[in-house]
C-alpha cells in the first residue's frame, strides 16, 4: 500500500520560501508522476504542480513564477518550494501520486500558516 | 482553465435515498480525464470515480459516475451514514482543476 507524508515548517514568514517534503513508502516513486495540491480555507482545491521521475514537471500557471517542485529518486522523496509567500498562500497542502488523469493516493496534509 | 462548476452547493438528504451531484465544465472534458472525490472533515480527499465512470479500488457499487463532454453526474444509489461528506470533481486538460464541491449533509 502507497502512503505519502508531507513533513516541513507550519508557519512562514511573508516573503519568505514555503518549502514541504512527501516522503513515499511502499511502493517506488519511479515510473509515477507526483503532485503537490493545497486547499486554502472555504475554496476549493487548487493543483500547483506536478513531477515525474525523468524530471519532467508542468505547473499550473498561476504558480509558476514562483514554484518548483523536485525530486530525489535515492530517497522517494519530492519537493515543493514557494517563493515569496503571503497569506494568500495559508493552506492544507497536499502531495499525491498522480498517473495522469487522476490523484489515487494522497498524504495526510500539511497546514502552513503564512504569518509575521 | 476549464472551470469545473458543482451543483447544488449543499444536498440535504436521509440515510436510504439517492444522491445526484453534477458537475459542469466550461468546455469539453475528455470523459478519460474526469475523476470524482469525497472528502471527510480533517481528512485527504479519496479518489470514488475516474474515467467518468470507472470506480476506484475498494469503493462500494452504490457510487457510480456518468457524463461525458461538459456535463457529468455522481450518483450515490442509497446513502449510507458514512456517505455524508463533501464531494470534488476533477478534469485534467493541460493542467488539472477541481470543481468547488458539494456538501452532502444529513437532512
Amino acid at each position: 500500500q502507497v502512503q505519502l507524508q508531507e513533513s516541513g515548517p507550519g508557519l512562514v514568514k511573508p516573503s519568505e520560501t514555503l518549502s514541504l517534503t512527501c516522503s513515499v513508502s511502499g511502493g517506488s516513486i519511479s515510473g509515477h508522476y507526483w503532485s503537490w495540491i493545497r486547499q486554502s480555507p472555504g475554496k476549493r482545491l487548487e493543483w500547483i504542480g506536478y513531477i515525474h521521475n525523468d524530471g519532467t514537471t508542468n505547473y499550473h500557471p498561476s504558480f509558476e513564477s514562483r514554484v518548483t517542485i523536485s525530486i530525489d529518486t535515492s530517497k522517494n522523496q519530492f519537493s515543493l518550494k514557494l517563493s515569496s509567500v503571503t497569506a494568500a498562500d495559508t493552506a492544507v497542502y497536499y502531495c499525491a501520486r498522480d498517473d495522469g488523469i487522476r490523484f489515487d493516493y494522497w498524504g495526510h496534509g500539511s497546514l502552513v500558516t503564512v504569518s509575521s | 482553465d476549464i472551470v469545473l462548476t458543482q451543483s447544488p452547493g449543499t444536498l440535504s438528504l436521509s440515510p436510504g435515498e439517492r444522491a445526484t451531484l453534477s458537475c459542469r465544465a466550461s468546455r469539453t472534458v475528455g470523459s478519460a480525464f474526469l475523476a470524482w472525490y469525497q472528502q471527510k472533515p480533517g481528512q485527504a480527499p479519496r479518489l470514488l470515480i475516474y474515467a467518468a465512470s470507472n470506480r476506484a479500488t475498494g469503493i462500494p457499487d452504490r457510487f457510480s459516475g456518468s457524463g461525458s463532454g461538459t456535463d457529468f453526474t455522481l450518483t450515490i444509489s442509497r446513502l449510507e451514514p458514512e456517505d455524508f461528506a463533501v464531494y470534488y470533481c476533477q478534469q485534467y486538460g493541460s493542467f488539472y482543476t477541481f470543481g468547488q464541491g458539494t456538501k452532502l449533509e444529513i437532512k
